[in-house]
């Protein structure tokens, strides 16, 4: 069983629809990640919030709008999607954020399957 | 800057037989090392990390891996292959400096044939 929640499994939506993925982790971890994975490709980092404080953001597009409520807590909406952003999003947590003591072992949601018609 | 490279996007084993799946590594410093699975439909778990002290490492379902700072490689082990060990596996890097960013490699898809 996974500590990182994921929310919901599958996705389909519309170009002009707006919604949100949701992520949440009850492990006491600091630091929350999206990363976006294509099929057959590794997974590419989109933002990293650590200590609630969005602290990497890989030059995305403003179409992708992060959200961290609190430490438990990490969202992902969606508005105005292209078809080529369908692919799985993942969310993973790790015990602390970039420049702290942790190792960067990296616990993974199970995704969530995006679709975009 | 780190980066990760593996070598064989596809291996290809008998049941039973060794499991090698290679992974090299560049690093400005100390590195931190893991290998990642991934099964269909689902997210990545941890199956082994380096991070200091002995360089060989054991994970889940009897997967090792050794750290060779000569040779740049941590590369993935399992002695005897079952059909369940098929699937995606990732080496990643992480730096202690910046251990919140990994560098994943692209990926080697493990077959397993009765």
């Amino acid at each position: 069983d996974t500590e990182v929640t994921q929310t919901p499994k599958h996705l389909v939506m519309g170009m002009t629809n707006k919604k949100s993925l949701k992520c949440e982790q009850h492990m006491g971890h600091r630091a929350m990640y999206w990363y976006k994975q294509k099929a057959k490709k590794p997974p590419e980092l989109m933002f990293v919030y650590s200590y609630e404080k969005l602290s990497i953001n890989e030059s995305v597009p403003s179409r992708f709008s992060p959200e961290c409520p609190n430490s438990s807590l990490l969202n992902l909406h969606l508005h105005a999607l292209q078809p080529e952003d369908s692919a799985l999003y993942l969310c993973a947590s790790s015990q602390s954020g970039a420049g702290g003591p942790a190792t960067g072992e990296l616990f993974f949601g199970e995704g969530s399957r995006l679709t975009v018609l | 800057a780190q980066s990760v490279t593996q070598l064989g996007s596809h291996v290809s084993v008998s049941e039973g037989a060794l499991v090698l799946l290679r992974c090299n590594y560049s690093s400005s410093v100390p590195p931190y090392l893991f290998w990642y699975v991934q099964y269909p439909n689902q997210g990545l778990q941890l199956l082994l990390k380096y991070t200091t002290g002995a360089t060989l490492v054991k994970g889940i379902n009897g997967f090792e891996a050794e750290f060779k700072k000569s040779e740049t490689s941590f590369h993935l082990t399992k002695p005897s292959a079952h059909m369940s060990d098929a699937a995606e596996y990732f080496c990643a890097v992480s730096l202690n400096t910046n251990a919140g960013k990994s560098t994943f490699g692209d990926g080697t898809t493990l077959t397993v044939k009765p």
